[in-house]
């Protein structure tokens, strides 16, 4: 099984500066048949199901504002959250659907 | 509008045994893989099953096999978790969500399952 370790498991960031969101896989998740990683990163705020925020490592799902942005490829991945606003409030988690079983993160608290 | 609810979930004693509902509309079922994931109390997402357009592809995490049966309706729009064995480690929010290849694009709000004598 893929283990996700993401870091850190939380964060403070003033509003308007740029949180920074580190996502580790134990094997790679880049396949060499279509040169996709398959990586996605979730939101959930308190109470809510998660929501889709990035998937293919760094597309943006529709509707999801450009001030958060996805990198990285193989194991090595990051969620930027560029000039942070109170509404970005929320648990980030990272996830992988390279294989069965699909895993999650253990997730990253976002504070103001 | 697309929609996802689930039902289902409840108060059930160790040994018990549950049946999960998801229903979905605004978006055509039967071209989605349909998930399963849970949530425990104060705790991170876990990813429990999922089961392709057709039914004829499943797949399970390892602490839920032999004992969690997917399943779905595509005439009825439904998916099912059918759980038997129950364990209080089994207690979490149980989301439904539908997905575009293992994408999760759509989620219901959730059903709480509570497993404790």
């Amino acid at each position: 099984d893929i283990v996700m370790t993401q870091s850190p498991d939380s964060l403070a960031v003033s509003l308007g500066e740029r949180a920074t969101i580190n996502c580790k896989s134990s094997q790679s998740v880049l396949s060499s048949s279509n040169n996709k990683n398959y990586l996605a990163w979730y939101q959930q705020k308190p109470g809510q199901p998660p929501k889709l925020l990035i998937y293919w490592a760094s597309t943006r799902e529709s509707g999801v504002p450009d001030r958060f942005s996805g990198s990285g490829s193989g194991t090595d991945f990051t969620l930027t959250i560029r000039s942070l606003r109170a509404e970005d409030v929320a648990v980030y988690y990272c996830q992988h659907y390279y294989s069965a079983p699909l895993t999650f993160g253990g997730g990253t608290k976002v504070e103001i | 509008e697309v929609q996802v609810v689930e039902s289902g979930g409840g108060l059930v004693q160790p040994g018990g045994s549950l049946r999960l509902s998801c229903a979905a509309s605004g978006f055509t079922f039967s071209n989605y893989w349909m998930t399963w994931v849970r949530q425990a109390p104060g705790k991170g997402l876990e990813w429990v099953a999922n089961i392709n357009h057709d039914g004829s592809d499943k797949n399970y995490v390892d602490s839920v096999k032999g004992r969690f049966t997917i399943s779905r309706d595509n005439a009825e729009n439904s998916v099912y978790l059918h759980m038997n064995t129950l364990r209080a480690e089994d207690t979490a929010v149980y989301y439904c969500g539908a997905a575009v290849g293992w994408i999760f694009d759509y989620w219901g709000q959730g059903t709480l399952v509570t497993v404790s004598s």
